[in-house]
């Protein structure tokens, strides 16, 4: 069975920090791993990623995928207020894009 | 561009009564989704769509059914609503898995069964 596994669950940390999210993965027919940011509302997309160990970046945050260890991590450095937000791992299958859980992201001023 | 439009937006249903979630999308995406979402949960799919005629199930599809008649039209169907399907519901698509594959979600209804 198809499954995406995020870690932590929760995380609360204090504005400036630095912060690592995790996404395993098993997916049949893998072809891309995407990570999401949500706010109040719909998903918003962040990063696709399909080759490993080739950095992609926007401002703050960057994302690596590991596809020997079936892995990827989000990174957040200077994190602020407005980064505060549920954010989300999907893995894309042959037909398919299965979700994470997700990660509660809570930025302390 | 309005991309991904789902309606209603919010609706209380009793239970027993159906109803359908309108999806409609204007991007000539040939794959289109529905994914649930619980509180503090991620999402969940319930139906999937690679093309016009062609549906399958997803994670959880008990409950639900969905057509494709057309490229732009995704609609789920509720024929007996009950409690457990009080969540959060977002159509998505997509062009193509091997072009690129970032997937749009529409704005999501939030739908309540009491």
């Amino acid at each position: 069975e198809d499954k995406v596994v995020q870690s932590p669950l929760s995380l609360v940390v204090h504005e400036g920090d630095t912060v690592t999210l995790n996404c395993s993965y098993e997916v049949t027919n893998f072809r891309s791993l995407l990570w999401y940011k949500q706010e109040k509302k719909a998903p918003t997309f962040l990063f696709m990623l399909t080759s490993s160990g080739i950095e992609k970046k926007s401002g703050r945050l960057s994302s690596i995928l590991d596809k020997k260890e079936l892995f990827s991590i989000l990174n957040i450095t200077a994190t602020q207020t407005g980064d505060s937000a549920v954010y989300l791992c999907a893995a894309q299958g042959a037909q398919k894009l299965v979700f994470g859980q997700g990660t509660r992201l809570t930025i302390n001023p | 561009n309005a991309g991904v439009t789902q309606t209603p937006k919010f609706r209380i249903l009793k239970i027993g009564q159906s109803m359908t979630l309108q999806c409609t999308q204007d991007m000539n995406h040939n794959y289109m989704y529905w994914y649930r979402q619980d509180p503090g949960m991620g999402l969940k799919l319930i139906y999937y769509s690679v093309g016009a005629g062609i549906t399958d199930k997803g994670e959880v599809p008990n409950g639900y059914n969905v057509s494709r008649s057309t490229t732009e039209d995704f609609p789920l169907r509720l024929e007996l609503a009950a409690p457990s399907q009080t969540s959060v519901y977002f159509c998505a698509s997509s062009y193509s898995l091997d072009t690129g594959g970032e997937t749009f979600f529409g704005q999501g209804t939030r739908l309540t069964v009491v």
